[in-house]
């Protein structure tokens, strides 16, 4: 199956920094997702994101699927944005259907 | 409105017992799907099903079944439940399978004592 690895496991960051974000997947994907689980264990969509760039307010997310790699950024952090980030990636094809989470990425921002 | 819907929010059960957990969306997808959260936060997919038709069923014990009445409900049953049951299971919609995003219900935290 398809492997998805997270890039950094654990981010510290102070209040207003930014911070980059990475998912590597080991195929061909045509779904890619970025979520925030909140510390309430809320998993909030943030970015549907199979190819290209996206924004939304202080975050934007760019995937080169020729590459195999997703990015979040995250501008003038939050102590809000602290939780755990997933890159999720799916393959529908041919019969084969494959959906795989990465492990995540904690961020905590500190005031 | 509430998009993706569980119940119950939080499950205390012993050993041994059987119980279930239902699950309902109103935006009119197709797929739904289940996912177990371990201690550890890794989230895995366990089932899927499209238009009540099973999809996706990976590796996971036959004491899980999931039951789809319809395309916008699929409730899971687990049967003779163990310690490593215990865990975050998570139901999520999209409007077709693996290849469209996803929406997460708010999340049950089941308890085996």
């Amino acid at each position: 199956g398809i492997q998805v690895e997270q890039s950094p496991p654990d981010l510290i960051l102070q209040e207003g920094a930014n911070s980059t974000l990475r998912c590597n997947f080991s195929d061909s994907v045509n779904n890619l997702q970025w979520f925030h689980q909140n510390p309430w264990g809320q998993l909030i969509n943030l970015f549907y994101i199979p190819s290209g760039t996206k924004q939304n307010g202080r975050l934007s997310a760019t995937t080169v699927a020729t590459e195999r790699y997703s990015l979040l950024y995250i501008s003038s952090s939050q102590t809000t944005d602290s939780g755990v980030y997933f890159c999720a990636v799916g393959y529908s094809g041919a019969g084969s259907y494959q959906l795989t989470f990465g492990k995540g990425t904690k961020l905590s921002v500190i005031p | 409105d509430t998009a993706v819907s569980q119940t119950p929010k939080y499950l205390v059960t012993q050993m041994g017992n059987d119980k279930s957990i239902k699950c309902e969306q109103n935006l009119g997808h197709d797929t739904m799907y289940w996912y177990k959260q371990d201690s550890k936060k890794f989230l895995k997919i366990m089932f899927s099903y499209n238009n009540k038709e099973l999809i996706i069923n990976e590796t996971v014990p036959n004491r899980f079944s999931p039951k789809s009445p319809d395309k916008a409900h699929l409730n899971l049953h687990i049967n003779s439940l163990e310690l490593g049951d215990s865990a975050v299971y998570f139901c999520a919609s999209s409007r077709g399978l693996a290849a469209y995003e996803q929406y997460f219900g708010p999340g049950t935290r089941l308890t085996v004592t």
